[in-house]
């Protein structure tokens, strides 16, 4: 069975650090992969969406990158990390399309 | 451009009432249209997809294509329905989109 792997949980970076998130995803191949962000009052914001390796598209101008260096491997960066990027990031992959979320990383940025 | 708009933030119902949430879309073509649900301390989850016509925890929704219309409703509130919806259209690029959500509050 498919399943998606997303980490750290939670992270608390000060301002100006950089960022690595990392999701996986296992039992499957060629997979559409996603980065959102559910911010406060804001819902769900498509960040980064992936159809295959090396193929990005950014949804939201921002201080944010993704890059896919294997197939099931998404990755969610920044060189230097804003007050503004705080929220709850969430991985995701695509199938038929149904959508299937990781667990989130909350990261506060101080 | 695509967008889905969900009016209410918040939406509270007594337990045993019905529940209707709102969810319009924009959109040129046929959509794809799916309501997402997200319970306290859970991961988001799929509830049901318009494609299927499929009903899930009491949960229907039709899709009004003069209305522009995906709304979600229930006749009889439950209070394990209180979490987070949220309404998502997929476009011709396989993005899925989603609404900015509204919490529903059983009350009891």
């Amino acid at each position: 069975s498919q399943t998606i792997h997303q980490w750290p949980a939670t992270l608390v970076q000060p301002v100006g650090s950089p960022l690595s998130l990392e999701c996986t995803v296992e039992g499957t191949s060629n997979p559409n992969l996603y980065w959102y962000r559910q911010a406060a009052g804001r819902g769900l914001q498509l960040l980064f969406y992936s159809v295959g390796i090396g193929q990005i598209s950014s949804e939201v101008p921002q201080n944010l990158s993704a890059s896919r260096p294997q197939d099931r491997q998404f990755i969610l960066s920044s060189k230097k990390l804003l007050l503004s990027d705080s929220g709850f990031y969430l991985c995701a992959w695509s199938y038929n399309e149904k959508l299937f979320f990781g667990s989130g990383t909350q990261l506060s940025v101080l | 451009a695509q967008r889905v708009t969900q009016p209410e933030k918040l939406l509270s119902v007594f337990k045993g009432a019905p529940v209707e949430l709102k969810c319009n879309y924009s959109y040129s073509g046929s959509p794809e249209l799916f309501w997402y649900v997200q319970y306290s301390r859970q991961r988001l989850q799929l509830l049901l997809r318009h494609i299927s016509r499929e009903s899930i925890k009491g949960f229907t929704a039709d899709l009004n294509k003069g209305e522009t219309s995906f709304h979600l409703k229930k006749p009889f509130a439950q209070e394990e329905d209180s979490a987070m919806y949220y309404c998502a259209l997929i476009d011709r690029d396989d993005k899925i989109i989603f609404g900015k959500g509204t919490r529903l509050h059983i009350l009891p």
